[in-house]
């Protein structure tokens, strides 16, 4: 499993884009990135995955280079409801892992007023 | 589509006693894995089920243990708890196959162990 690298920490304001980047230089071939979202106390929400290029849907954009070495959770107009940790996953489809994620520290995004 | 469910969502038992989680999956997916989440450690994993059969296991002690049944609902249980056993205890569920398959959690039980 590829080892993930994202700040701690990130601060933000409401109405402002936020991006995330997360840095996986051991990506393997065939190996996705994929985003949770976590609440305290609640369990991690599933936000966005992707293999190569662009990926958007209703929450998020992730953007992912040729090198694939990084990936970029891209989130417009955060609101206060944002304040939550984000995780960068990387790894080869769930059921080639045994069922198994490994969750690093994740990104504590703030967003303030 | 109904997301994963877990039940009970709080439990408060003493040291020595034991407990048993129940999780139902999303309709139609046939894995299940279950982790644990503490501040200290994080999310760690503990198994997965998959047709009934656990596939997977994490690196717990073997008071750790859990169940699928053919509707693909699972239980973990914990023997002769611990305090450090409190923690947020998470059931996942996934198709188990396929390409880009991955994994959506339900809310989680808040065990309290005194």
């Amino acid at each position: 499993l590829a080892k993930t690298t994202q700040p701690i920490s990130m601060d933000s304001y409401e109405g402002q884009e936020v991006n995330i980047t997360c840095s996986h230089n051991n990506i393997a071939t065939n190996d996705y990135i994929t985003w949770y979202q976590q609440f305290p106390s609640q369990g991690p929400r599933f936000i966005i995955q992707g293999y190569k290029t662009k990926v958007t849907n209703e929450v998020a954009s992730l953007f992912i280079p040729a090198d694939r070495k990084s990936s970029t959770l891209s989130l417009p107009r955060v609101s206060l409801s944002d304040t939550a940790v984000y995780y960068c996953l990387v790894g080869a489809p769930i059921y080639n892992q045994g069922g198994k994620l490994i969750f690093g520290q994740g990104t504590e995004l703030s967003v303030k007023p | 589509k109904a997301g994963v469910t877990q039940t009970p969502r709080y439990l408060i038992k003493t040291r020595g006693q034991q407990v048993t989680l129940s999780c139902s999956p999303i309709s139609g997916h046939r894995s299940v894995s279950w982790y644990q989440q503490t501040p200290g450690q994080g999310l760690q994993f503990l198994f997965e089920y998959f047709s009934e059969t656990q596939r997977n296991k994490g690196n717990f002690p073997g008071r750790f243990s859990g169940r699928q049944f053919s509707n693909s609902r699972s239980e973990m249980n914990v023997s002769t708890l611990e305090l450090g056993d409190s923690a947020l205890y998470l059931c996942a569920s996934s198709l188990g196959q396929g390409a880009g398959d991955t994994q959506y959690f339900g809310p989680g039980t808040r065990l309290t162990v005194l």
